[in-house]
């Protein structure tokens, strides 16, 4: 059984960097066509893409936010982090992690999510 | 990056109803499209992958269908389960891109 859960603060102040933890058991991020990827969601909005790091440790990021993201992974504690910097008021959301699949035999979708992290910032 | 046009915003029917969603990509997906379904205060939860392909323990009046850059989801014989936000994913690419969502409630 996959499992994935969010964890990190729950409130950032503006300008502050945000770390975000995703650990997860039932598959290894060393197995081909895995990869973890970050989602969020602002209150009452639509579902904003973020990052995703494989199982090759190939990583992308969204386009406007690539310069203040960073996604990394530790695969012997089976997590994956991701550092948001210069937060601001705007970047107020539900945080989820996912599974993402990444191959032609299993396609490329997130087919497990966690249950999500709300993080307000506010000074 | 690959835009992605779901329409409608919202749409109100009655149980029994066929209910169709709609995406338009900017650019040819080759069949990299997926689709979730979010109940107020869950994840979202996977409902087709690949287009049409039905994701285990959904209900078989959901579907897909489509190519190219229009993709459909339809829902045959409404259940008042089905209320919830409906997203379309697309997979061609990074960066991955979300349909701006379907609000979908019964009359």
């Amino acid at each position: 059984q996959v499992t994935l859960r969010e964890s990190g603060p729950a409130l950032v102040k503006p300008t502050q960097t945000l770390t975000l933890t995703c650990t997860f058991s039932g598959f290894s991020l060393s197995t081909t066509a895995m990869a973890v990827s970050w989602i969020r969601q602002p209150p009452g909005k639509a579902l904003e893409w973020l990052s995703v790091i494989d199982w090759n440790d190939n990583k992308f990021y969204s386009t406007s936010l690539r310069t203040r993201l960073t996604i990394s992974k530790d695969t012997s504690r089976d997590q994956v982090v991701l550092t948001m910097t210069n937060m601001d008021p705007a970047d107020t959301a539900t945080y989820y992690c996912a599974r993402y699949l990444r191959g032609h035999d299993f396609g490329y979708y997130f087919d497990s999510w966690g249950q999500g992290i709300l993080v307000t910032v506010s000074s | 990056d690959i835009q992605m046009t779901q329409s409608p915003s919202s749409v109100s029917a009655s149980v029994g109803d066929r209910v169709t969603i709609t995406c338009r990509a900017s650019q040819d997906l080759t069949n990299w499209l997926a689709w979730y379904q979010q109940k107020p205060g869950s994840a979202p939860k996977v409902l087709i992958s690949t287009v049409s392909k039905l994701q285990s323990g959904v209900p078989l009046r959901f579907s897909g269908s489509g190519s190219g850059t229009d993709y459909t989801l339809t829902i045959t014989s409404l259940q008042p389960d089905d209320v919830g936000t409906y997203y379309c994913l697309q997979a061609k690419s990074f960066p991955l891109t979300f349909g701006q969502g379907t609000r979908l409630e019964i009359k």
